[in-house]
């Protein structure tokens, strides 16, 4: 069964400390992986897809890396508007099903 | 904006009311989607349409009953829900609903069911 582990559920960052969130997952053969944003009570704002390992993309303070087990979203000097669930997705192994989600990090950054 | 939207934002039914949600996607996307997202679970798939065909059904009771008009309208028909189908109901849409296509996502409908 495809899994997707997002890693920490939770971190409190202090306004300018850099940190990263882990993203791992089992599905054989990766497809992409998705990295959303979601702020209370709204839907999941799409941020980033990474195709193969090695690869890295960037979007003001955020940057997502990928390898052959895990992605990560690198966080630089955060602000507290960055605080949100920061969700991670892969496709399905079974098919050309949609996006397999995992639980999420949820990111408050304390001013 | 990202160019879906939902309707309605919130919604409170009782167990034995019928309700509709609502979605229209302004992208020009041949798939549509109906996710559910509760309390510390990850978010799940409910329904997948591609050009206005059901092509996945993940084991959703059928208190639950979608709608596909057209490519740009998705529905979602409640009738007899629970209270643990109480939770934010997110629509999706994406290009082709292959693996290298992103979902992108409206605003949600928070359904409270008394």
């Amino acid at each position: 069964e495809d899994q997707v582990t997002q890693s920490p559920e939770a971190l409190r960052l202090q306004e300018g400390e850099s940190s990263s969130l882990n993203c791992s997952y089992t599905v054989s053969g990766l497809r992409g992986l998705f990295w959303y944003r979601q702020d209370p009570g709204k839907g999941p704002e799409f941020l980033f897809t990474l195709y193969s390992a090695g690869e890295e993309k960037e979007k003001e303070r955020l940057k997502a890396t990928l390898t052959k087990k895990e992605s990560f979203l690198h966080i630089t000097a955060p602000k507290p508007e960055d605080s949100a669930t920061y969700l991670c997705a892969v496709p399905s192994h079974s098919g050309n099903t949609p996006l397999v989600f995992g639980k999420g990090t949820r990111l408050s950054v304390i001013a | 904006e990202t160019g879906v939207t939902q309707t309605p934002r919130h919604l409170v039914m009782g167990m034995t009311n019928k309700k509709s949600l609502k979605c229209e996607q302004h992208l020009g996307h041949n798939a549509m989607y109906w996710y559910k997202q509760s309390a510390k679970k990850p978010l799940e798939l409910m329904f997948v349409y591609s050009l206005e065909e059901r092509v996945e059904n993940n084991s959703v009771p059928s208190r639950f009953s979608p709608e596909c008009p057209n490519s740009s309208h998705l529905f979602l028909h409640l009738h007899t829900l629970q209270p643990e189908d109480s939770a934010l109901y997110l629509c999706a849409s994406s290009q082709g609903w292959g693996y290298n296509t992103e979902a992108f996502f409206g605003q949600g409908t928070r359904l409270t069911v008394v």
